[in-house]
């Protein structure tokens, strides 16, 4: 069974950083691109960033670029998501996501179940 | 970050054929495949079915027949037949966008099985 398993999530003050990881398992991690995916309270779905399955080829929303930083580490099947300077707008379930294919331009079959970052002070 | 547009709302009645738009533009379903996900409050959201370039649909195992999906020009729209109370949910399109090097999604479409 195909899982992924969010973890990192807690209450950060503004201007904080944060680390989120994914442990994925039940397939080959190497082949597939990621993603990660964000939901605000009472919002909809926000894309925030993806990487290639090979970890050379990374993607970024506008809203976080220059502040998150997605990598992986195909060895030990794990998806991280680093955040810095975070504000308030921040504030949401962060999903992890695996892609249908290796390369960007396909999208998201597998949801882990979210790990919530809640920025305030 | 430009997103797909789709109506805030819809519904039927149980057994009522229903269909949620999704608008976007050439850089976006004009070019790519087009995905949507169905999201019970409080879940995480779920792969319903995505169409191709072709328009042809792929759903995962254990999604109904029930979903269909098409896409036409920068159009894509998901068709609910045999509508059933479970399928009371919210409704996300999605596609890559080529020109923003990123996935757009709809702001979503709230279900309700009358």
């Amino acid at each position: 069974e195909v899982q992924l398993l969010e973890s990192g999530g807690a209450l950060v003050q503004p201007g904080g950083s944060l680390r989120l990881s994914c442990a994925a398992s039940g397939f080959s991690f190497i082949n597939y691109g990621m993603s990660w995916v964000r939901q605000a309270p009472g919002k909809g779905l926000e894309w925030v960033s993806g990487i290639r399955a090979s970890g050379y080829g990374t993607y970024y929303a506008d809203s976080v670029r220059g502040r998150f930083t997605i990598s992986r580490d195909n060895s030990k099947n794990t998806l991280f998501l680093e955040m810095s300077s975070l504000r308030g707008d921040d504030t949401a379930v962060y999903y992890c996501a695996k892609r249908t294919r290796a390369e960007p331009g396909y999208g998201i079959d597998v949801w882990g179940q979210g790990t919530t970052v809640t920025v305030s002070s | 970050q430009s997103g797909l547009t789709q109506p805030p709302s819809a519904s039927g009645t149980p057994g009522q054929r229903v269909t949620i738009s999704c608008s976007g533009s050439d850089s976006n379903i004009g070019d790519n495949y087009v995905y949507w996900y169905q999201q019970v409050p409080g879940t995480a959201p779920k792969l319903l079915i995505y169409t191709d370039n072709y328009n042809q649909n792929q759903r995962p195992s254990g999604v109904p027949d029930r979903f269909s999906g098409s896409k036409s020009g920068t159009s894509a729209s998901l068709a609910i037949s045999g509508l059933r109370s479970e399928d009371e949910a919210d409704y996300y399109c999605a596609a890559w966008d080529d020109s923003l090097r990123g996935e757009v999604f709809g702001g979503g479409t709230k279900l309700t099985v009358l």
